[in-house]
């Protein structure tokens, strides 16, 4: 079975200043894994997913993810914080098989101005 | 435009009725998931169904039902067995099992 572990429920940091989400990850085999955003009052929406090709993954809004096996993690970056980016962020990751995601339980990202 | 819809946004229930939440998609995905999401918990999955007429129980399907006659459809249901049934609900697709879930926005059920 897989799990996930977000560590921080709380981050918060200034606007202009790295962004970075902690996400660790347990599975038996490769796994695929996903970071989603998520607004109040809203569904999730598909930040980046890494898939066993890059292991720097680039996706929307200006943030990235590296995946490091060794250490299996999976943590979220940006290099400038902006206003809009307060949101909760989750961590998720799959095995494949039936697409059956496990989430990590969130971190709440905030930025003062 | 494509996506996945949930209706109502709200939903105020009484004690011991049953409450059924509608999701639709029109991305042609073969697989949908419901979750159930409280606050400092994260996303719990309740059912999942791969193709049309079956679905199989996630972690927390107690209290709850469901099901696909339709591939754009998977209505969930919840019951008055459901003991704590307040929370915002999420429905999700995706084409198969090795991409990406999309979601709806969403359902926040009250009950009163």
């Amino acid at each position: 079975a897989q799990s996930v572990t977000q560590l921080g429920s709380h981050v918060s940091v200034s606007e202009g200043a790295l962004v970075l989400l902690r996400c660790n990850y347990s599975s038996s085999v490769p796994p695929y894994l996903f970071w989603y955003v998520q607004y109040p009052n809203q569904g999730l929406q598909l930040l980046l997913k890494y898939t066993s090709a890059a292991t720097l993954v680039k996706g929307i809004n200006g943030f990235e993810a590296e995946f490091k096996k060794s250490e299996t993690s999976f943590h979220l970056t940006k290099p400038s914080a902006h206003m809009s980016d307060a949101a909760e962020y989750f961590c998720a990751v799959s095995v494949g098989a039936g697409n059956m995601l496990t989430f990590g339980g969130g971190t709440r990202l905030m930025v003062k101005p | 435009d494509g996506g996945i819809t949930q209706s109502p946004k709200y939903l105020f229930r009484k004690e011991g009725q049953n409450v059924t939440l509608s999701c639709e998609q029109n991305l042609n995905h073969d697989a949908m998931y419901w979750y159930r999401q409280d606050p400092g918990q994260g996303l719990r999955l309740i059912y999942y169904s791969q193709i049309v007429n079956d679905f199989q129980k996630g972690d927390i399907a107690e209290g709850y039902s469901v099901s696909r006659e339709k591939k754009e459809s998977f209505p969930l249901t919840v019951t008055s067995a459901q003991k704590n049934p307040t929370a915002f609900y999420l429905c999700a697709s995706s084409r198969d099992g090795y991409n990406e879930q999309f979601f709806g926005p969403g359902t926040r059920l009250t009950v009163l």
